[in-house]
């Protein structure tokens, strides 16, 4: 079946520069999106496509693939950035999209 | 104003059913693809189902086919998600979300903020 892998948890100091990955077969075919979820909330997107901030996403947050992984950078993280992210495609083998298992980041 | 809201969560037993909504409203309905997407108590994102903004396409997760089904109605902007034979491990919040092409380049842009399904005797 299709899978995305995450690293469970990262944690970043205030205001350095950390990367989520997400691993997986079907990123060779496909775009990555990416979801930031807080405590008690729905999901928000907040990268899709080659590298693509939906409006109102800090320009902090950037996006990077190179073969089957996928790469979400937050430059100068700040604390309401601590959250678990997603990242989520589509696949063409088993169901036709999947999410990883999420990153728990935390900012020190 | 732009927004989903689901609908139709609660308590219910083992082997019944329950029928979730997710009004859209703000936007034109009718050209986006929906998404069901569920997360368990502590758990992470699981996809569960996808329908096409006309209803020519839809699927449901591998793992729950033959028990779900989604279905829309662009004349009232909902879409609805079937839940059958319901077991505990059913037991999450359950999202509703909008794909503009369903071609995995746009992202689910908008989610509603959930509705709880308890699967429990």
């Amino acid at each position: 079946s299709s899978e995305l892998t995450q690293d469970p948890t990262v944690s970043v100091a205030l205001g350095q520069t950390v990367t989520i990955t997400c691993q997986g077969d079907s990123l060779r075919s496909y775009y990555a999106s990416w979801y930031q979820q807080k405590p008690g909330q729905a999901p928000v997107l907040v990268m899709y496509g080659k590298n693509n901030r939906p409006s109102g996403i800090p320009d902090r947050f950037s996006g990077s693939s190179s073969g089957d992984t996928a790469s979400l950078t937050i430059t100068g993280a700040q604390a309401e950035d601590e959250a678990d992210y997603y990242c989520n495609s589509r696949d063409s083998s088993g169901n036709p999209w999947v999410f990883g298992g999420g990153t728990k980041m935390t900012v020190l | 104003q732009v927004q989903l809201v689901e609908s139709g969560g609660g308590v219910v037993q083992p082997g019944r059913s329950l029928r979730l909504s997710c009004a859209a409203s703000g936007f034109t309905f009718s050209s986006y693809g929906m998404h069901w997407v569920r997360q368990a108590p502590g758990k992470g994102l699981e996809w569960v189902a996808v329908i096409s903004h006309d209803d020519t396409f839809e699927y449901c997760a591998d793992s729950m086919k033959g028990r779900f089904i989604i279905s829309r109605d662009n004349s009232k902007n909902t879409v609805f998600l079937q839940m059958n034979s319901l077991r505990p491990e059913d037991t999450a919040v359950y999202y509703c979300a909008r794909d503009h092409t369903l071609s995995g380049e746009n992202g689910l842009d908008l989610w509603g903020h959930g509705t709880t399904v308890t699967v429990s005797s």
